[in-house]
């Protein structure tokens, strides 16, 4: 089955600065990659996502990358603010079998 | 339009009881999932459902039941409870795959404490 990994566990950036999560996945019959929101005490929301067919998706300050040849994919937040502090959650999934994964998550705090 | 809604939001157990978690859907979606949320764990996929009346594994889930008895709700069931089920449970919808972006909606949580 699928396997995803999300580094680094714990992020903290001053505000302002850019963050930078990563994640790797293990089948290339992988197709979709959304990213997921969630903060303290609330459900996890969606953020934004890329295809397989797509290298780059940019929403404001926000940003995802994918490289299908090395199987991995990265979140950009540029502009830091407080509001961006929360856990995220890098996920893959295929429309064959209909199974998302997640990532293991990614803990960010923005520095005042 | 609610959403995606679960109840109780909070519960306390011994081990050894049994209890079920409901989640409801107003979207009229045909997949639901269960997941639980443990500290550096991430989400956990428990058991999900594709249609009413169907039901399938995920990755975690010994020690849970769960039936779709009609598309809007799925129930899970806890038939024992132990300690290591201590955690939060997320009820989630989407539509089917080729008809989505593979977005799910998630409930508020559930979350569950075995004594």
């Amino acid at each position: 089955g699928e396997n995803v990994e999300q580094h680094p566990s714990t992020l903290s950036v001053q505000e302002g600065d850019s963050a930078v999560i990563k994640c790797t996945y293990s089948d290339s019959a992988s197709n979709y990659f959304p990213w997921y929101k969630q903060e303290l005490g609330k459900r996890p929301q969606l953020i934004i996502d890329i295809r397989s067919n797509v290298g780059e998706k940019k929403d404001q300050r926000i940003a995802v990358t994918l490289n299908k040849t090395a199987k991995h994919f990265s979140l950009h937040i540029t502009e830091t603010q407080p509001e961006d502090s929360a856990v995220y959650f890098c996920a893959a999934f295929n429309f064959g079998n209909e199974k998302l994964t997640f990532g293991t998550g990614t803990r960010l705090t923005i520095i005042p | 339009n609610a959403g995606v809604t679960q109840t109780p939001k909070f519960r306390v157990l011994k081990t050894g009881q049994s209890m079920t978690l409901l989640c409801a859907q107003d979207m009229n979606h045909e997949y639901m999932y269960w997941y639980r949320q443990d500290p550096g764990m991430g989400l956990r996929l428990i058991h999900y459902s594709v249609g009413e009346g169907t039901t399938a594994k995920g990755e975690v889930p010994d020690g849970y039941n769960v039936s779709r008895l009609k598309k809007q709700n799925f129930l899970l069931g806890l038939e024992s409870a132990a300690p290591s089920q201590t955690s939060v449970y997320f009820c989630a919808s989407s539509l089917p795959g080729a008809m989505n972006t593979g977005e799910l909606f998630f409930g508020e949580g559930s979350r569950l404490t075995v004594l």
